[in-house]
């Protein structure tokens, strides 16, 4: 069985604080990594697809980082803003079948 | 626009009564999914279907049951034999061969 986890569960924050969460998967048999954003009332949103060790993305002022070998990933925000207040789930593909594996969610409220 | 979407967004049932959530998609995706969240737990697969009249069960088909005779649509019928069938439901979609997937709103059934 795939275990995908994400810590911390919650995390509350001051607008214009920097913050990092943590993907963990297993790192047999990886194919990629996904990085999804997901506000209430609305779908989640991709924000990143990594497939490589040591891939870095950046989009804005979001960027994650991905070690295949020790199985993580990294989300950091950087000067957070209310409007990052969301759930950030992470996704491993791996084994045979490429089936999404999904974490739990870290859920970020950014108080103005 | 291009996306997903769902219908209802809310949807109220009596116990022993089968209902279907539809799903639609014009992004020309060949591949769909269905996806059930529940408090506490992450994304779990329920159907997914790569290719027009064909579909795969997921980790947790049981109660469920879909059809996929169009490339756009692919709606799940919750039968009287899920157990638990109040929950949140996601449908997405893929190109095929890729891994990002792309989200509907989601409809949240309630099984009175």
């Amino acid at each position: 069985i795939l275990n995908v986890e994400q810590s911390p569960q919650s995390l509350h924050v001051q607008e214009g604080d920097s913050t990092n969460f943590t993907c963990s998967f297993p790192s047999s048999n990886f194919y990629a990594l996904h990085w999804y954003r997901w506000e209430t009332a609305k779908s989640p949103e991709a924000l990143f697809v990594m497939t490589l060790n040591g891939d870095e993305k950046k989009k804005g002022r979001i960027s994650a980082t991905l070690n295949t070998k020790e199985g993580y990933s990294y989300l950091y925000i950087k000067g957070s803003q209310p409007e990052d207040s969301a759930t950030y789930l992470c996704a491993c593909n791996a084994g045979n079948n490429r089936k999404l594996i999904w974490g739990l969610g870290t859920s970020l409220a950014v108080n103005p | 626009d291009g996306g997903i979407t769902q219908s209802p967004k809310y949807l109220f049932r009596k116990e022993g009564q089968n209902v279907t959530l539809s799903c639609e998609q014009n992004l020309n995706h060949d591949a769909m999914y269905w996806y059930r969240q529940d408090p506490g737990q992450g994304l779990r697969l329920i159907y997914y279907s790569q290719i027009v009249n064909d579909f795969q069960k997921g980790d947790i088909a049981e109660g469920y049951s879909v059809s996929r005779e169009k490339k756009e649509s692919f709606p799940l019928t919750v039968t009287s034999a899920q157990k638990n069938p109040t929950a949140f439901y996601l449908c997405a979609s893929s190109l095929l061969g890729t891994t990002e997937q792309f989200f509907g709103p989601g409809t949240r059934l309630t099984v009175l």
